[in-house]
């Protein structure tokens, strides 16, 4: 069965550090990779994803992901958070035996000004 | 696009009620998904319908909650009786295929 994994379950950090989110998951066939962000009260937002090409892969508000497919990971990274980026972060997987998804628990990122 | 579309966004009501989520998919997404969250257990899927057909409802968690989908742009959750232990945010989400999902605002349940 297919697995998402995040090591990191709550992060604290100073605003202008980089940032780094573990996120490991278990499949053998192709897969769509994504990484979602829930600001507090809010909904599941799209922050990247990945299908294929350039496993390095940017998205919204300075984040990026790389695919390294050997290591089955999609960590996700940003040179230097703000404040803003306060938030719970998901990694999840699509493959293509079916169109369900399976997330990870989340990170709780917290950002001090 | 409005985007995914739930009503109501917050329910309270009195263990034992019947409660009824509604979701309005994007136009065109042929995947809904049903998800629930809380702070004990995070993000849960309950349920995900592909083409109106209910494919992986594992996620369940009793014969108290019961999904449809009678067409492309609709579907609901009922959850029948209700317990205090259903309160959580309850999240749906459609997607094209294999691509991304997109959520909408949930529904904030409080049971009593």
């Amino acid at each position: 069965a297919q697995s998402v994994s995040q090591h990191n379950h709550h992060v604290i950090l100073s605003e202008a550090a980089s940032l780094e989110l573990g996120c490991n998951y278990s499949y053998g066939g192709t897969v769509n990779l994504f990484w979602y962000v829930q600001y507090p009260g809010q909904h599941l937002q799209l922050l990247l994803k990945y299908f294929s090409g350039d496993p390095l892969v940017k998205g919204i508000k300075g984040f990026e992901a790389e695919f390294i497919k050997s290591k089955f990971s999609f960590n996700l990274r940003k040179p230097s958070v703000q404040w803003s980026d306060t938030a719970e972060y998901f990694c999840a997987v699509n493959g293509y035996t079916g169109n369900q998804f399976y997330f990870g628990t989340g990170t709780s990122l917290t950002v001090i000004p | 696009d409005a985007g995914v579309i739930q009503s109501p966004r917050h329910e309270v009501t009195e263990m034992g009620q019947e409660v009824t989520l509604r979701c309005k998919p994007i136009s065109g997404h042929n995947s809904l998904f049903w998800y629930r969250q809380t702070m004990m257990r995070g993000l849960e899927l309950l349920i995900y319908f592909n083409n109106n057909v209910p494919i992986d409802d594992s996620g369940m968690p009793e014969d108290r909650f019961s999904a449809k989908m009678p067409n492309a742009s609709f579907s609901t959750l009922k959850i029948q009786p209700s317990e205090p232990r259903d309160s959580a945010v309850y999240f749906c989400a459609s997607s094209r295929d294999v691509g991304e999902q997109y959520f909408g605002p949930g529904t904030r349940l409080t049971v009593t």
